[in-house]
């Protein structure tokens, strides 16, 4: 079946270090891969997305590219702000359909 | 572009009450999902509509849960009986019939205790 495993959180950064969150998914096909953000306290907000192999998202200085090989697709950012805590959710929408499968999220904090 | 409404934002019940939930998505929208995120774990589809008609509703609890979207508008998700296990996120999510993006709106919390 189609799935989505993240690294787990917590994940605890200091200001303007560098930011990894590693998704690799498992689908049939060719799925578009996203990745969400999840503010305390509201809804997930749609962050970048990709849709075919080495297409690479990017959005407010976070970038993943979408690795067909390694079946990853892996979240980066070169320098976190406190404004980037929250939780972060990695998800494939299958080809040819509409579903979308969640990874279980990863929380980021980042300290002053 | 309004986003996708829903309420009510809380919940509070007790076990074997039921409680309703509403979504109104974004004008337009075609496609519509509920999903169930419990704390600490990823959004869980429950049931997806396109339009008025059911698309997947493998994961739905139908013993205890329903949904209906009358119209292909607005929708609402139905638990009766509440258990305490259903504490939990109720997201709904919004999607035009043919796009790559989902737009959710703020989730309602229940508490069953």
């Amino acid at each position: 079946g189609n799935s989505v495993t993240q690294m787990e959180g917590p994940v605890t950064l200091s200001e303007e270090a560098f930011l990894t969150i590693n998704c690799t998914y498992t689908a049939t096909g060719y799925p578009s891969l996203f990745w969400y953000v999840q503010y305390p306290g509201e809804g997930l907000q749609l962050l970048l997305k990709a849709t075919k192999a080495d297409d690479k998202g990017s959005n407010k200085g976070f970038e993943a590219t979408y690795r067909k090989e390694t079946t990853s697709f892996h979240l980066e950012k070169g320098s976190v702000q406190v404004s980037d805590s929250a939780v972060y959710f990695c998800a494939l929408r299958t080809p040819y359909g509409q579903n979308f499968v969640f990874g279980p999220g990863t929380r980021l904090s980042v300290l002053p | 572009e309004a986003g996708v409404a829903q309420s009510p934002r809380y919940k509070i019940i007790e076990k074997r009450q039921s409680v309703a939930f509403w979504c109104n998505p974004i004008s337009g929208h075609a496609t519509l999902y509920w999903y169930q995120q419990i704390l600490g774990q990823g959004p869980k589809l429950l049931i997806q509509f396109q339009n008025n008609g059911v698309v997947d509703d493998s994961q739905l609890p139908k013993d205890r849960f329903s949904a209906e979207r009358l119209k292909g508008v607005d929708s609402t998700l139905k638990i009766q009986p509440a258990k305490l296990e259903d504490s939990a996120v109720y997201l709904c999510a919004s999607s035009s019939l043919w796009g790559n993006e989902q737009y959710f709106g703020p989730g309602t919390r229940l508490t069953v205790t």
